[in-house]
């Protein structure tokens, strides 16, 4: 079985230009979440869907990102315009339950740096 | 006040010891605990959780909880080199789960 998958792996884009990441959970988990460590920092929590309407964006942290699910599969999260202070990995995980139990997965994440 | 606090470390345990991680939290209405373990580039995995008071135990690891101090300990008997990674504790009240900083393990050969 397919784990989560996160596209791209490494992102490099310059300060100003947009970037999309991508999120496949696992088939069947209503609930995927977006995460990002920003170096030297601990995981932050930025959004929580359930299937395909957000349950809580409480930390996103200002208008620049946009994160969809539509049809409440695949999620993407649109960085836009990307900022220096944006530079992390941003990991996706899925849940078939409420909250990150015991069957939360990650992704392997994806690196963005902002240069 | 951090949500959830870890000391960063690193935490450097010869083989075969006792590696003893901490973490406390502040919000008293947490139900769920997590503890990750992440290898450098990999992403964070799943290793134990609790919600009850007391100790929870699998394997090599033991989880203790105690929810009147806020706090809640992972535990690692006969540390491996292959144990070295970050242990990342995690707290949940709800939908949303809080991730502590993480702390560095060095299990040295």
């Amino acid at each position: 079985e397919a784990g989560v998958t996160q596209f791209p792996s490494h992102s490099v884009i310059e300060k100003g230009q947009t970037v999309t990441l991508r999120c496949d959970p696992i088939s069947g988990h209503d609930n995927l979440y977006w995460y990002r460590r920003v170096m030297g920092k601990e995981i932050k929590f930025l959004l929580h869907f359930v299937k395909e309407s957000k349950q809580d964006e409480s930390g996103m942290p200002n208008n620049r990102f946009l994160a969809e699910r539509t049809g409440g599969t695949y999620s993407t999260l649109k960085v836009q315009p990307a900022e220096l202070e944006d530079s992390g990995v941003y990991f996706c995980a899925s849940s078939p339950q409420g909250a990150l139990g015991t069957e939360a997965f990650f992704g392997q994440g994806t690196r963005l740096t902002v240069v | 006040q951090k949500e959830v606090e870890q000391n960063s470390g690193p935490l450097s345990v010869p083989e075969g010891a006792i590696a003893s991680l901490n973490c406390t939290y502040s919000d008293r209405g947490s139900q769920s605990f997590f503890w990750y373990r992440q290898y450098s580039g990999k992403s964070p995995e799943l290793i134990m959780f609790i919600y009850s008071n007391g100790d929870k135990e699998d394997g090599r690891f033991t989880a203790q909880l105690n929810k009147a101090s806020q706090y809640v300990s992972l535990l690692i008997r006969d540390s491996q080199p292959s144990d070295s990674a970050t242990y990342l504790c995690a707290v949940s009240g709800g939908f949303k789960t809080i991730f502590g900083a993480g702390t560095r393990l060095f299990v040295k050969a």
